[in-house]
């Protein structure tokens, strides 16, 4: 199957501080990515869509000037999140559509664990 | 719109023995894809198996089957001879096409389900 690729897959900030993640589709074009957030023992939350060379797609009640996704080409979507505090501490998730597969598919990455001190 | 309901938060089976991890859905689209995936413990997302609602036959990978019933909205996934590696939480999801099938939605997750494997 396709490879999704997150970096970094750990990350400790201080408060205040942005942190950047990059996702990358490592072997097809992925002209839709999606962020999602996922809290210990819950289900995945999508943040928000990203289709290449657009702004991004936000969901219901979260923030866009916090949470800033990039998608500049077809194979990398960036998802910085400004000013961090504590409670944004949690697990995120890439995946990457792949236009060509069988059943429109969404490939994952392995995920980044953000803590904010 | 679409809806995920994942009524099982744990489950527990011996090993080898088969278990079944219940969901249901509720969508207004008329076409959709339903997904299941594995979480273990390390974060990543394993993509299991795909039902399309159009599909006649159940799908099967491995030791993973789909049990479809679309007139009950339920998309159960059936693991058989479990071993303690299948430990880890279980997500079902779907996602709908359009009539044409040339653009589609985002996944829609249930809450999950925790299985335990006991040796």
């Amino acid at each position: 199957g396709a490879v999704v690729s997150q970096h970094p897959s750990r990350v400790i900030c201080k408060s205040g501080t942005s942190v950047k993640i990059e996702c990358r589709s490592l072997d097809f074009q992925a002209t839709t990515m999606f962020w999602y957030r996922q809290f210990p023992k819950q289900s995945l939350m999508l943040m928000a869509t990203s289709n290449e060379g657009s702004k991004a797609t936000y969901e219901q009640g979260v923030e866009k000037d916090k949470f800033l996704i990039n998608h500049a080409s077809l194979t990398l979507s960036t998802l910085t999140v400004t000013s961090a505090h504590p409670e944004d501490s949690s697990f995120y998730i890439c995946s990457a559509r792949d236009p060509v597969s069988e059943f429109y598919e969404q490939y994952f990455g392995p995920g980044t664990r953000l803590t904010v001190t | 719109a679409q809806k995920i309901t994942q009524t099982q938060p744990g489950m527990f089976v011996q090993e080898k023995e088969a278990v079944t991890l219940d969901c249901t859905y509720d969508t207004s689209d008329q076409s959709y894809g339903l997904f299941w995936y594995k979480q273990p413990s390390s974060g990543e997302m394993i993509f299991l198996i795909y039902q399309g609602s159009y599909d006649e036959q159940n799908a099967t990978e491995g030791r993973y089957s789909l049990n479809f019933q679309k007139a009950r909205k339920s998309a159960n996934l059936v693991i058989s001879a479990s071993q303690l590696g299948d430990s880890a939480m279980y997500f079902c999801a779907s996602q709908g096409l359009n009539a044409g099938g040339t653009s589609y939605g985002k996944l829609t997750f249930g809450q999950g389900t925790i299985l335990t494997v006991h040796p």
